[in-house]
């Protein structure tokens, strides 16, 4: 099993540009996130998808859009991408219920200049 | 207040010895609670999760909760070079399935 993979590893952007961040998981999980961390600043939600077929906004989700595709994947979409944006982006997922685990992505690297 | 709040400042402790992290939380319901290491340059990985008060134990590893007190602590001993890294407190407020993740603790093994 590659758990849950992400793409591209490495990005630079020019402000305004717009890129999609990929990430599929193989775990047959239901659920899945995407998260931001930045120094200092921790892990910071972006949007989830408890299900497919479901989307939710999570703390910091100005200037992101998603889509759960299948089961399997969920993207993250920049339509015009700022300085702010520059972070480690991380995907996650897990089953479903309350007491079970996050499983996380390598993470994709994202500067915009 | 924060969800989940880590306290501030590198920790660093000797080979062998005991590094002990604390994490404070706000949501009296919350139900469950995650430990996660991160090297620098990677993602974070699961090492602990526990919902019920008391101790839980795995090798090296102790993590604590205190549901009245809403902290939850982690105890690595006999410290090794390899547990360098930072550490990260998630805690599942209840109510759905999202985690609330506090800022993280540097823990830095001397030789």
């Amino acid at each position: 099993n590659a758990g849950v993979t992400q793409t591209p590893k490495f990005q630079v952007l020019k402000t305004g540009q717009s890129m999609t961040l990929q990430c599929a998981q193989d775990m047959n999980h239901n659920s899945m996130y995407w998260y931001r961390q930045d120094p200092g600043m921790g892990l910071r939600l972006i949007y989830y998808s408890a299900s497919e077929g479901t989307t939710d906004k999570g703390e910091v989700p100005n200037g992101y859009n998603v889509s759960r595709l299948n089961k399997r994947e969920f993207s993250l979409r920049l339509e015009s991408a700022a300085p702010s944006q520059t972070s480690v982006y991380f995907c996650a997922s897990s089953k479903a219920g309350v007491k079970d685990t996050q499983y996380f992505g390598p993470g994709t690297r994202l500067t915009v200049l | 207040q924060k969800e989940v709040e880590q306290n501030s400042g590198p920790l660093s402790v000797p080979e062998g010895a005991i590094a002990s992290l604390n994490c404070t939380y706000s949501d009296r319901g919350s139900q469950s609670f995650f430990w996660y290491r991160q090297y620098s340059g990677k993602s974070p990985e699961l090492i602990m999760f526990i919902y019920s008060n008391g101790d839980k134990e795995d090798g090296r590893f102790t993590a604590q909760l205190n549901k009245a007190s809403q902290y939850v602590s982690l105890l690595i001993r006999d410290s090794q070079p390899s547990d360098s890294a930072t550490y990260l407190c998630a805690v599942n407020p209840g109510g759905n399935n999202r985690l609330a993740f506090g800022k993280g603790n540097q823990v830095v093994v001397i030789p």
